[in-house]
């Protein structure tokens, strides 16, 4: 798992509602990604950080925002659920220095928006 | 933009050989990946390979690279039940400076006993 801890693994909400995911590392990577997990999709990046308070978006980044207080800790939020959320996110670090290094996952939250 | 795209399903049987096939269109693209993803689980790194090779193995593991035509595919020899499972390919966007990787639907593998 490359010392990623996603919580929570499952969560239900109703459409409205904020929903906060966190991510937390104990390998001090400089870099952490959010992606979600589709059907006919793949991984899809929502937002990436490339240090503590340095965010950026990804290609699906409407609906959602993040932040990063602390290098081992990268929070996604939807701001108010929508059903177009139900998905499983990812999150991902990268090991080393040089920005293509390979990405490491968590083992994924489960969000189902009813 | 970027594309990644993958077949989405193969079936083989025990102790057949299995050949998973990405296209992409980065030229730009450093490193290529391939990842494998067992149910109820997060993406585990198989391998990557530099995009000025052709080949690499590791164990039953093959990458072969064709730069010119922006294909790139993964064999795994005397294929195993434990091998079932979605194996995606993903490209590292080097135009982007983020380090983040473009990733193909998923290839759903089949192993047969």
């Amino acid at each position: 798992d490359a010392g990623i801890t996603q919580s929570p693994r499952h969560k239900v909400t109703e459409t409205g509602t904020p929903v906060t995911l966190r991510c937390h590392q104990t390998e001090n990577h400089r870099y952490m990604y959010w992606y979600r997990q589709d059907p006919g999709h793949g991984l899809r990046l929502i937002h990436y950080s490339y240090g503590v308070k340095d965010t950026d978006k990804g290609e699906v980044s409407d609906g959602y925002s993040v932040s990063r207080s602390k290098t081992e800790d990268f929070l996604l939020t939807l701001e108010s659920a929508t059903s177009s959320q139900t998905s499983v996110y990812f999150c991902a670090i990268s090991e080393g220095l040089d920005i293509n290094s390979p990405l490491h996952f968590g083992n994924g939250t489960r969000l189902t928006v009813t | 933009g970027e594309d990644v795209e993958q077949s989405l399903f193969l079936s083989v049987r025990e102790g057949d050989s299995s050949v998973i096939n990405c296209t992409y269109t980065d030229s730009s693209s450093t490193y290529l990946y391939w990842y494998k993803q067992e149910p109820g689980a997060g993406l585990q790194l198989l391998t990557y390979i530099f995009s000025n090779m052709d080949m690499k193995q590791d164990q039953r593991l093959t990458v072969l690279l064709n730069k010119k035509d922006k294909h790139l595919s993964l064999r795994i020899a005397d294929t195993q039940t434990g091998d079932s499972a979605i194996y995606f390919c993903a490209e590292g966007t080097s135009s982007s400076n983020t380090g983040k990787l473009i990733f193909g639907q998923g290839t759903t593998l089949q192993v047969k006993p």
